[in-house]
Formats: structure tokens, sequence, C-alpha cells
């Protein structure tokens, strides 16, 4: 069956653009996570959407990023002026909901993004 | 802070070899446990999810133990194959967090014919 998709797979732009990242979640899946993994680094949490409650925005590091979920499915995230030091790969994850703590979590390729 | 650390960084060994990863943590409440596992340039994929009152759980030649007390978690893996090279990430999920997990920084295993 389908998994998580993600595009672009790499994204190469130029500081002070903007992107938009796409994830495409598990058809039935509730919950929506993206996170951020750099060079060297684990894996840091930016934002989790469950159904239609407020997302939690808790990890975003700065005002520069958002993120949307439309229709309770694909979700964008938006990284305005970029910066170098957000050269990471961008994984995001769904599951069939978030409220259960043992819930599984199933990631996506991730998006390669470097910022020259 | 939360904090889950990992050892080691690195490993290179053998094939048909075991190996054996810790990890460390100090999340607290505790909910659960996570080992996953990373082929380069892919997404992290599930091995084992381990709760307060699970101490071991196996997942073909993977087996992940967790002592709640010590809060100390291991993955031992059992006549490594080629294929077992990637990174392999301990995950842990606080009990009252809502939605936020702890990554661990990861453990390179690279298995050598």
């Amino acid at each position: 069956g389908a998994g998580v998709s993600q595009s672009p797979s790499n994204k190469v732009t130029e500081k002070g653009k903007d992107v938009e990242l796409r994830c495409d979640p598990i058809s039935g899946h509730t919950a929506l996570y993206w996170y951020r993994q750099s060079l060297g680094q684990g894996l840091e949490f930016l934002i989790y959407f469950q159904g239609n409650s407020a997302p939690d925005k808790s990890g975003l590091p700065s005002d520069r990023f958002s993120a949307e979920r439309t229709g309770g499915s694909v979700s964008t995230l938006t990284i305005q002026r970029t910066q170098q030091e957000d050269s990471a790969v961008y994984l995001c994850a769904s599951s069939l909901d978030g409220t259960s703590g043992v819930r599984e979590q199933y990631f996506g390729p991730g998006t390669r993004l470097t910022v020259t | 802070k939360n904090q889950v650390e990992q050892s080691p960084q690195s490993l290179i060994i053998l094939e048909g070899k075991n190996c054996t990863l810790q990890c460390n943590y100090t999340v607290s409440p505790f909910s659960n446990l996570r080992w996953y596992k990373q082929d380069t340039g892919r997404g992290p994929v599930s091995l084992t999810i381990m709760t307060f009152s699970e101490n071991t759980k196996s997942n073909g030649r993977y087996t992940a133990t967790l002592d709640a007390d010590t809060k100390q978690s291991s993955l031992h893996i059992t006549a490594s194959q080629l294929s077992d090279s990637a990174s392999y990430i301990c995950v842990v999920r606080e009990n009252n967090a809502g939605n936020m997990l702890t990554f661990g920084g990861g453990t390179r295993l690279m298995v050598k014919p």
C-alpha cells in the first residue's frame, strides 16, 4: 500500500528565498508530524497536526517556519527567507491518531533542503 | 531537559556477528520507547515499541530490552547481515507530552563482509 510521500525529494534554494515542502500522509491517518534532521544531528520535532484540532507548533524554530494541513490530509511546510542553517532533511510522519502514545508513526522519505 | 543518549555513535562489525546498541534516557514521566532503523536517504522505519511494562520485545533478528527503573534500553542484533547497515535511533515519548517525542542521536552501524 501507499506510504507517506514527500515532495520534492531534493530542493536547492538561495538564501532569502521562500520554500514549500509537501507531505502526503497515509490515507486515513489523522495525525501528521513534521521533523527536521540536520547533518549529524538527531531528529527534531517541528509541528504536529491531529484531526481538526489546533496544531502543536511548539517545535518550530522561528516565525519563518509555518505549516498548513488542508482538508485533514496533505500538509505543506513553508520556510520563509531561508537561511543556511535551515539546510537539513525535513521528514514527515503520519499515524492513525496521535492521541494514543503507542500509535506507530510512519515516516516519509524526506526532503533534502540545501540553502546556498 | 529530557534527553536521549545513544552509544556508541558508530560501530563496525563483520557480517554474521552480533552487536548491542545502548540507549539511556532521562525522559519522565515515561510513556514508551521506540527503536527505528534509518537507511541512508530514507525515512526511519519502526523496529519495536515498548511500554513501561515490557522488558523485552523481539522483531526477527532484532531484540530490544527496556529497564524502566534505570531508564536504559538496548537493541541487540543477532547474526548481522549487510542490510543491517543503517542508523538506529532510540525515541522516547513522555506520558503527558501529548505529541512530542525525544530522539536520540542514533548509532551508525556498518556491517562489513
